[in-house]
């Protein structure tokens, strides 16, 4: 069975900081990997995916991520984070149906970010 | 802009009554998904269908709980008897079922059991 760590629930950051979210995941196939941002009160928007090709993956709202097939992991980053930035981010792990398009999706717990003034 | 809505936003009700939440994906999106989120769980995989057919409900307590897609444009989800322990926030998905396609996830339906 397939599952997805996120091993900080609550991640402070001052506002201008770099930030790094850390996603582990475990699937027996290759995986598609996304990840999702979710403020209070509101649904889940994607951040960016990864299906295949390149490593470094760029996302909306100046997000990256590189998926580590060696470490089983799928970390996001911003260079600098902004006060709107502030929410709960989810990691996600999916597979592939094989008439295509990905089957659903296994979430890690999330991370909540705090950004500090 | 297309989106993923859903009904009710909110539902409030007591313990042994029905519960429909409806969900109408996004045009032309084969693939439709209920996921439930919870402060314990976190968000979980209900069922999933594709060109309106059942693909896994592996994750739906089967007693209480069904899912169904009556056409293409409305996917519910129904708890009859509800309880307690129902409470929290139902989020529906579509995607277009094409290789490399991600999931748009609606608003949510957030449901109180009282």
């Amino acid at each position: 069975a397939q599952s997805v760590t996120q091993p900080d629930i609550h991640i402070t950051v001052s506002e201008g900081a770099s930030l790094e979210l850390r996603c582990n995941y475990s699937y027996g196939a290759t995986p598609y990997l996304f990840w999702y941002v979710q403020s209070p009160g509101q649904g889940l928007q994607l951040l960016l995916k990864y299906f295949s090709g390149d490593t470094l993956v760029q996302g909306i709202k100046g997000f990256e991520a590189e998926f580590k097939r060696s470490q089983s992991s799928f970390n996001l980053r911003k260079p600098s984070v902004h006060w709107s930035d502030a929410a709960e981010y989810f990691c996600a792990v999916g597979a592939l149906y094989s008439g295509g398009g990905a089957d659903g999706l296994t979430f890690g717990k999330g991370t909540h970010l705090i950004i500090q003034p | 802009d297309a989106r993923v809505t859903q009904t009710p936003r909110h539902k409030v009700t007591e313990m042994g009554q029905e519960v429909t939440m409806r969900c109408q994906p996004i045009l032309g999106h084969n693939t439709v998904f209920w996921y439930r989120q919870t402060m314990m769980q976190g968000l979980e995989l209900l069922a999933y269908f594709r060109n309106r057919a059942p693909l896994d409900d592996s994750g739906m307590p089967k007693d209480r709980f069904s899912a169904e897609m009556p056409d293409a444009t409305l996917a519910t989800l129904k708890i009859q008897p509800s309880e307690p322990r129902d409470s929290a926030v139902y989020f529906c998905a579509s995607g277009p079922g094409q290789s490399q396609s991600e999931q748009y996830f609606g608003p949510g339906t957030r449901l109180t059991v009282t």
